[in-house]
């Protein structure tokens, strides 16, 4: 089974309209951090966010925000008026225990176009 | 602001050849990774390093895989014996705790 799930594959919104990533997540460890990363058409991968799972505190980053809702095991990200430089692939991973240095289970990705 | 460097960006190599993909992890960190992402597909999960031994490592890090940290600035994986399937994006990453930051990439093709 999937720890990390994104049924997403693809969404395509006009610029200046909200969209939000789904992410469902899957772990029987009460310990785990989720994460959100960036993958421009570059190739690189760039870090978002970071939540734990003690910490269920919705979070806002200019026109980013993220709803971490344990009881439905999900970890959304909604990008406000959405801008053409948030094309990207998103991908949602999750790091189980409390021990660092743990690896990191990705989900498949959602691909975001922002059409002019 | 600190980053993961890795050399080099793009490896072409024959099948069976031997390759070694080079990583400079940011410097006070103490965590290492290797992860792999097939085109168009998730990123992966190879192998993690901390005080100079691999912490844990997945299915696909078999035999023809090993890393190294030969100095106090370098992480390296190398793939002994290279196959067509060997050919995808190979991302380090490091982390002082819970985050991991990655480095850009080095993209391998394996003919």
């Amino acid at each position: 089974a999937q720890k990390v799930t994104q049924a997403q594959t693809e969404i395509s919104v006009v610029e200046k309209e909200d969209v939000t990533l789904d992410c469902v997540y899957e772990t029987r460890d009460t310990t785990y951090y989720l994460f959100w990363y960036k993958q421009p058409p570059s190739g690189e991968l760039v870090f978002l966010i970071r939540r734990n799972s003690f910490d269920e505190q919705n979070e806002i980053s200019g026109r980013y925000s993220w709803n971490f809702q344990k009881s439905t095991s999900s970890f959304n990200f909604t990008i406000t008026a959405s801008q053409v430089v948030d094309s990207a692939v998103y991908f949602c991973a999750l790091s189980e225990g409390s021990n660092t240095g743990n690896q990191f289970y990705f989900g498949t990705g959602t691909s975001l176009t922002v059409i002019p | 602001e600190p980053e993961v460097t890795q050399t080099p960006s793009h490896q072409v190599t024959q099948m069976g050849q031997e390759v070694i993909l080079r990583c400079v992890p940011i410097s006070n960190h103490l965590y290492f990774y290797w992860y792999r992402q097939i085109l168009g597909q998730k990123v992966e999960f190879l192998v993690s390093f901390y005080n100079n031994e691999i912490s844990e490592k997945s299915e696909i890090f078999d035999d023809q895989f090993s890393v190294e940290r030969p100095d106090g600035s370098n992480f390296t994986l190398k793939i002994r014996s290279t196959k067509l399937e060997d050919s995808a994006m190979y991302f380090c990453a490091s982390s002082p705790r819970a985050t991991q930051y990655f480095g850009p990439g080095t993209r391998l093709t394996v003919l």
